[in-house]
């Protein structure tokens, strides 16, 4: 069965500091892993993309890795701001072009970044 | 920027009244879908459409229908809402469903409260 698991499930940082949030899946055959950040009341807005090839990919404060072999990922935020209080969802692609393919959601890492 | 507006930001309705959620892109995108996100759920993926007039059941379409007159807006009907469809409700829409990367971009959801 695919699934995406999301460790820790809440997390409480004081601002400035770094964290990283874990996402472990087993989906396949894989086509890429993404996360995005969703924001109370909001919808969820893309981070990163990663395919198999790619090993780690930047957004701003924003490191994504992947593992393909071990099925990891990881997203570390480093500075953290008060505005980085928010969901992080894992999302992982299952399947090739064309009707098998299928996103498979993480129920996602609540982070909180106090002052 | 990609835009995705949704009709409603709340809506409170009654048992067995039908239920019309609008969603309407500005990119030209060929690929939209609803979802709906409940606590400990997760997003779920209710249907989804690649081109103006077709449809595909995502995993939980039971209760619920779908119309895409125009490219650009895409509706999420409930037949006869039910106290179980309370819930937030996500559009999004996509390009280039032919590539795996399309990153899906969702409007700000409808909170809808049945009663």
């Amino acid at each position: 069965k695919n699934q995406v698991e999301q460790s820790p499930q809440s997390l409480i940082i004081l601002e400035g500091k770094n964290c990283t949030l874990q996402c472990n899946y087993t989906v396949s055959p894989f086509s890429n892993l993404r996360w995005y950040k969703q924001d109370t009341g909001r919808g969820p807005v893309s981070l990163t993309i990663m395919t198999f090839s790619e090993n780690t990919k930047s957004n701003g404060r924003y490191t994504a890795t992947l593992d393909a072999d071990t099925k990891q990922s990881s997203l570390h935020i480093t500075a953290s701001q008060l505005s980085d209080s928010a969901s992080y969802i894992c999302v992982v692609r299952a399947g090739w072009a064309g009707n098998n393919r299928k996103l498979i959601w993480g129920l996602g890492t609540s982070l909180a970044v106090n002052p | 920027d990609v835009k995705v507006t949704q009709s409603s930001r709340y809506l409170v309705k009654r048992t067995g009244e039908k239920v019309f959620l609008e969603c309407v892109q500005d990119m030209d995108h060929e690929n939209m879908f609803w979802y709906r996100q409940d606590p400990g759920l997760g997003l779920r993926l209710i249907y989804f459409s690649y081109d103006v007039k077709m449809k595909e059941k995502g995993d939980i379409p039971e209760g619920y229908s779908v119309s895409r007159e125009k490219k650009e807006r895409f509706s999420l009907i409930l037949e006869s809402a039910s106290t179980n469809q309370t819930s937030m409700y996500l559009c999004a829409s996509s390009f280039f469903f032919a590539t795996s990367t399309d990153t899906q971009y969702f409007g700000p959801g409808t909170r809808l409260t049945v009663l």
